[in-house]
């Protein structure tokens, strides 16, 4: 079965802080994907991984993909207010099609 | 990145109807679409996919006769809700790839569908 599991899925944390999001996967994959949502909105495209050890950033995000691990990271850079979402990895397991994750709900408290 | 426009954003129907959601690529062909659904504070479901000039694939436990798939040309697909009910309220999210590039899929803006 083609399973995308995040953790954690609530996630409060003070700004400036950092913090980790992890989404497993349970079979190959070199194609992982982040997304973030706000409230009542679609998806907005975060990171594009496409082979192990990939590593991106952007601002206070870092995005990193390990393959045989079948492990993603989102890590969060001392925090603000606004980087307050829902974020979703999901996964092509080699069919276009896109498995999701169960989503972290992060909330940056002043 | 590419566009892909999705209308209405938001619709309200009577229980009995039915809805048409429409899915665009604005700036290039695509010959797959994909269809989501998404319950308030859950994931994304993927509830078919859209091919170009033939039947779309349902994922299990999705109603085809339910959930009608058009895609008759290569830069719309759409959603029609037949003979809604209240438990068909949901977002519904469709996104699109890049021929020759499947290494980024893009979302529509969605589509809040409340039936009442």
């Amino acid at each position: 079965e083609l399973k995308v599991e995040q953790n954690p899925l609530f996630l409060s944390m003070q700004e400036g802080k950092n913090y980790t999001i992890y989404c497993n996967y349970s079979t190959t994959s070199d194609r992982l994907y982040w997304y973030r949502q706000d409230p009542g909105k679609s998806l907005e495209s975060l990171f594009v991984l496409l082979s192990n050890g990939a590593v991106k950033q952007e601002g206070r995000l870092m995005a990193s993909l390990d393959t045989k691990a079948r492990l993603s990271t989102l890590h969060i850079t001392a925090a603000v207010h606004d980087l307050s979402a829902t974020y979703f990895c999901a996964v092509n397991f080699g069919n276009e099609k896109l498995t999701f994750g169960t989503g972290t709900r992060l909330t940056i408290i002043p | 990145g590419a566009v892909v426009s999705q209308h209405p954003s938001r619709v309200i129907c009577k229980s009995g109807t039915s809805v048409k959601i429409e899915c665009r690529s604005l700036d290039f062909q695509a010959t797959t679409m994909f269809w989501y659904r998404q319950f308030p504070k859950k994931s994304l479901m993927l509830m078919a996919t859209s091919n170009e000039g033939s039947k779309a694939t349902y994922e299990q436990g999705v109603e085809k006769d339910k959930f009608l798939i058009n895609h008759a040309s290569l830069t719309l697909s759409t959603l029609t809700v037949t003979s809604a009910h209240p438990e068909d309220s949901s977002f519904y999210i469709c996104s699109a790839s890049q021929p020759g590039s499947v290494t980024e899929a893009f979302f529509g803006q969605g589509t809040r569908l409340t039936v009442v």
